[in-house]
């Protein structure tokens, strides 16, 4: 079935490198895409969002990147912080629509 | 202003009971969403409400129901809990206004023995 994936489970970065998490999605109908962080114990929290007519979306610290040609997404965060310790999901859903498919999760450590 | 709240934050049950887990927002959101999350997965979704009075299957809805009981309460019950039940389930929100931010709540973590 279709699904959302992510290439590495664990990633481990040095405080203050740019950290990269990438997630592979294969639904080519989806045309919304998101990122999550989830800290222990507490829920998912929007980062950021992206949909498909863009390529590349900035935020605070953080940049989504979209490649549709090979179904790939990624998250970058820039200058790491130990507050950015988390699982970051990616998620994919239809505009319009109402399913939201999460990815299994990438968890970031960040060493001091 | 509580955002999305959830009751209760731990619950044990034997095999067969039965109990429903409460969703409250205040964050007017028109759509409602129950997900598990299993340890070492992402979340999966179980039912959802894309508005008061409406509710459908999600990805895996066998062996729970929900109830929209108004604009800010979606609950999720379970009438015989299975151990394969175990899991952390979480209560999300979102408004109709072109953006996919679900709020989240803290979360239920369910021990079903």
């Amino acid at each position: 079935g279709e699904s959302v994936g992510l290439h590495l489970p664990t990633l481990s970065v040095q405080e203050g490198d740019n950290s990269i998490i990438n997630c592979a999605y294969s639904n080519s109908a989806s045309d919304y895409f998101i990122w999550y962080k989830q800290e222990s114990g507490k829920g998912p929290q929007f980062i950021i969002d992206i949909r498909s007519n863009m390529d590349k979306r900035q935020g605070q610290r953080v940049t989504v990147l979209l490649n549709k040609t090979v179904k790939h997404l990624s998250l970058q965060i820039a200058a790491t912080q130990p507050g950015d310790s988390a699982v970051y999901f990616c998620a994919e859903r239809n505009t319009g629509g109402f399913k939201t498919i999460f990815g299994a999760g990438t968890r970031l450590f960040v060493k001091a | 202003n509580a955002g999305v709240t959830q009751t209760p934050k731990f619950q044990v049950l034997k095999t067969g009971q039965s109990m429903t887990l409460q969703c409250a927002q205040d964050m007017n959101h028109n759509s409602m969403y129950w997900y598990r999350q299993d340890p070492g997965m992402g979340l999966r979704l179980i039912y959802y409400s894309a508005s008061e009075g409406t509710t459908d299957k999600g990805e895996v809805p066998n062996g729970y129901n929900v109830s929209r009981l108004n604009k800010r309460e979606f609950s999720l019950r379970l009438e015989s809990a299975a151990p394969s039940q175990t899991s952390v389930y979480f209560c999300a929100g979102r408004t109709s206004s072109g953006s996919d931010e679900q709020y989240f709540g803290p979360g239920t973590r369910l021990t079903v023995t």
